[in-house]
């Protein structure tokens, strides 16, 4: 069985701070995907990111970037200098399978991140 | 940008109403999920379908809803009929063939007030 845990439900920060929102998830396909996607206030879910088990890089955009640790189950995110904008819930995902048998997201329950002036 | 249009955007109905939500996935994409977001259940998948064919449908109530794909063009949700607990936001989402570094792309959702 797949499962995706996001420990901090509320996080809270100051502008310019930088935060870090966890994902620890479990499966036992050796082929998998990991994503992050963003829900602002106005409730549309925007993809951020996606990375397949084979690549353990870390990925940096911008002010994101996200760690992938496949020794510990974890695919975190961490904004750096956070902005009033970045205020969202923040939810990590998991889908097993590649190409054309990858299937169904399964998603954890969400950060909600406040980024305050 | 290429996007997912869900509609309506809003819908407000009485108890026992059959109400229908209608997706249009991206040209091209071969796969379309429906996601119901409730605060108490987060996001559930209800059903997904893979080159029009339903794939997995095992998180929808039987009874009252149905998924369809009529053509590659829209995919349908229906609830017959409809329920105050089914007050939620239903998001579809579509996704392309094959390997892709672009992740499944979401609809801005139908937000259902079952009263």
């Amino acid at each position: 069985a797949q499962k995706v845990t996001q420990a901090q439900t509320e996080i809270s920060v100051v502008e310019k701070e930088d935060v870090t929102l966890d994902c620890v998830y479990e499966t036992r396909d050796t082929t998998y995907y990991l994503f992050w996607y963003k829900q602002p206030p106005s409730g549309e879910l925007v993809f951020l990111i996606r990375r397949n088990s084979f690549d353990e890089q870390n990925e940096i955009s911008g002010r994101y970037s996200w760690n992938f640790q496949k020794s510990t189950s974890s695919f975190n995110f961490t904004i750096t200098a956070s902005q009033v904008v970045d205020s969202a819930v923040y939810f990590c995902a998991l889908s097993v399978g590649r190409g054309s048998t990858l299937g169904r997201l399964y998603f954890g329950r969400g950060t909600q991140l406040t980024v305050w002036p | 940008d290429a996007r997912v249009t869900q509609t309506p955007r809003d819908k407000v109905t009485e108890m026992g109403q059959e109400v229908t939500m209608r997706c249009q996935p991206i040209l091209g994409h071969n796969t379309v999920f429906w996601y119901r977001q409730t605060m108490m259940q987060g996001l559930e998948l209800l059903a997904y379908f893979r080159n029009r064919a339903p794939l997995d449908d095992s998180g929808m109530p039987k009874d009252r809803f149905s998924a369809e794909m009529p053509d590659a063009t829209l995919a349908t949700l229906k609830i017959q009929p409809s329920e105050p607990r089914d007050s939620a936001v239903y998001f579809c989402a579509s996704g392309p063939a094959g390997d892709s570094s672009y992740g499944y792309t979401f609809g801005s959702g139908t937000r259902l007030t079952v009263v």
